[in-house]
């Protein structure tokens, strides 16, 4: 079945630095979601990305399809960035997600 | 808009005893998920519907597993006879699939506790 990798793993930042998380899928996804779960287990939607690229605030993302990989930048972070982000395809006629096993950030004041 | 709910947040039981959960969608979506999260992990897919109808299920969904949507709105996940190994968190999502195009809605998801 499809693969979905998320690098880096962990990543630990001061407060004020800038970011990029990578999602790297194995075939061609027709809906890509980023989402960051909170520390009560919530996961809130960042962003809609099957290709192009968005901004919201200081989050931006971006899909590149053809060569099958996502970047989300999170940029001036704060402690409540903090927090699990996951990257989600969905392929083919399934309704399914597909999850990573997420990026575990965490932010120091 | 009140967004996925889900009830309860939390459940405690003991292994062989069955729990139900239930997940409100968000008004008029017409797709309904259910994942299952264990520590350390991403979600996993166990089932979904549209409208009413089950379209597909995951082989993680046993045979003590079934779940329901039947008006079309609201579902619920029954568990039978429970095992320690079904301690998790249980989401639910939400998403209106007029097109391709499709972003799911999570709720706040309902932890269970096997003892």
């Amino acid at each position: 079945g499809i693969q979905v990798e998320q690098s880096p793993p962990d990543l630990i930042l001061q407060e004020g630095a800038n970011s990029t998380l990578r999602c790297n899928f194995s075939d061609s996804v027709n809906n890509l979601q980023w989402f960051h779960q909170n520390p009560w287990g919530q996961l809130i939607n960042l962003f809609y990305i099957p290709s192009g690229t968005k901004q919201n605030g200081r989050l931006s993302a971006t899909t590149v399809a053809t060569e099958r990989y996502s970047l989300l930048y999170i940029s001036s972070s704060q402690t409540t960035d903090s927090g699990v982000y996951f990257c989600a395809v969905k392929f083919g006629n399934t309704g399914k997600l597909i999850f990573g096993q997420g990026t575990t950030l965490q932010v120091k004041p | 808009d009140t967004g996925v709910s889900q009830d309860p947040r939390h459940k405690i039981t003991k292994r062989g005893q069955n729990v139900t959960f239930r997940c409100d969608p968000i008004s008029e979506h017409n797709r309904l998920y259910w994942y299952r999260q264990t520590l350390g992990q991403g979600p996993e897919f166990l089932t979904y519907f549209q409208n009413e109808a089950q379209l597909e299920k995951s082989r993680l969904l046993s045979d003590r597993f079934s779940a329901e949507r039947p008006k079309g709105s609201f579902s619920t996940l029954e568990i039978q006879r429970t095992e320690q190994g079904d301690s998790a968190m249980y989401l639910c999502a939400s998403s209106l699939a007029l097109t391709v195009q499709e972003t799911q809605y999570f709720g706040p998801g309902t932890r269970l506790l096997v003892l």
